[in-house]
């Protein structure tokens, strides 16, 4: 079936850092590849996406790029925030007759200052 | 502005008592999701709807029940609770065509 792995965390970092969290995925036909953010205490929100092999999707310094061939979806940010601190997750989003999304377990990044 | 609400945003219950969590959005959107997010599980798919009169169980459907009688509403239903059930439930919302999911805040439910 459908999945979604992530790299565990948490992940700790020290301001302007470089992030990467890896995520690869396995689906059926061509999914559509998301990260949402969770800030504490909110639900999550949309931090980027990417509907197509080779595209870059990209939002508040954040990037990653859909690589059909190594079935992955990388996020990766130059220079990480303390406000950056939050839960990531991996998702695709399948055509099952409506979207359906499929969520990663999450990884939880902590800046220090 | 739309948004997606959730009631109550905390709740304590007893095991075997029916509870039902509220989610309310004004996105007009066809689709609605609850999920439950516990640690080291990610977001689980419990209900979802693509419209009026329409519900479908996800992958954690067992012990829940949803109804959808308008665009705006998938109140979620626990028939009885157990205490596996404690969890933090979030609702989302999407476009019919689309497939980003807009989320409410979450409700924390304990049950004891």
């Amino acid at each position: 079936g459908d999945s979604v792995t992530q790299m565990e965390g948490p992940v700790t970092l020290s301001e302007e850092a470089f992030l990467t969290i890896n995520c690869t995925y396995t689906a059926t036909g061509y999914p559509s590849l998301f990260w949402y953010v969770q800030y504490p205490g909110e639900g999550l929100q949309l931090l980027l996406k990417a509907t197509k092999a080779d595209d870059k999707g990209s939002n508040k310094g954040f990037e990653a790029t859909y690589r059909k061939e190594t079935t992955s979806f990388h996020l990766e940010k130059g220079s990480v925030q303390v406000s950056d601190s939050a839960v990531y997750f991996c998702a695709l989003s399948v055509n099952t007759g409506g979207f359906k999304t499929i969520f990663g377990a999450g990884t939880r990044l902590f800046v220090k200052a | 502005d739309a948004e997606i609400t959730q009631s109550p945003r905390h709740k304590i219950t007893e095991t075997g008592r029916q509870v039902t969590l509220a989610c309310h959005q004004t996105w007009n959107h066809n689709n609605m999701f609850w999920y439950r997010q516990d640690l080291g599980h990610g977001l689980r798919l419990i209900h979802y709807s693509y419209g009026v009169q329409d519900t479908n169980k996800g992958e954690v459907s067992d012990g829940y029940s949803v109804s959808r009688s308008n665009t705006e509403d998938l109140p979620l239903t626990l028939e009885s609770a157990a205490s596996s059930q404690t969890s933090v439930y979030f609702c989302a919302s999407s476009e019919p065509a689309g497939d980003e999911q807009y989320f409410g805040p979450g409700t924390r439910l304990t049950v004891t």
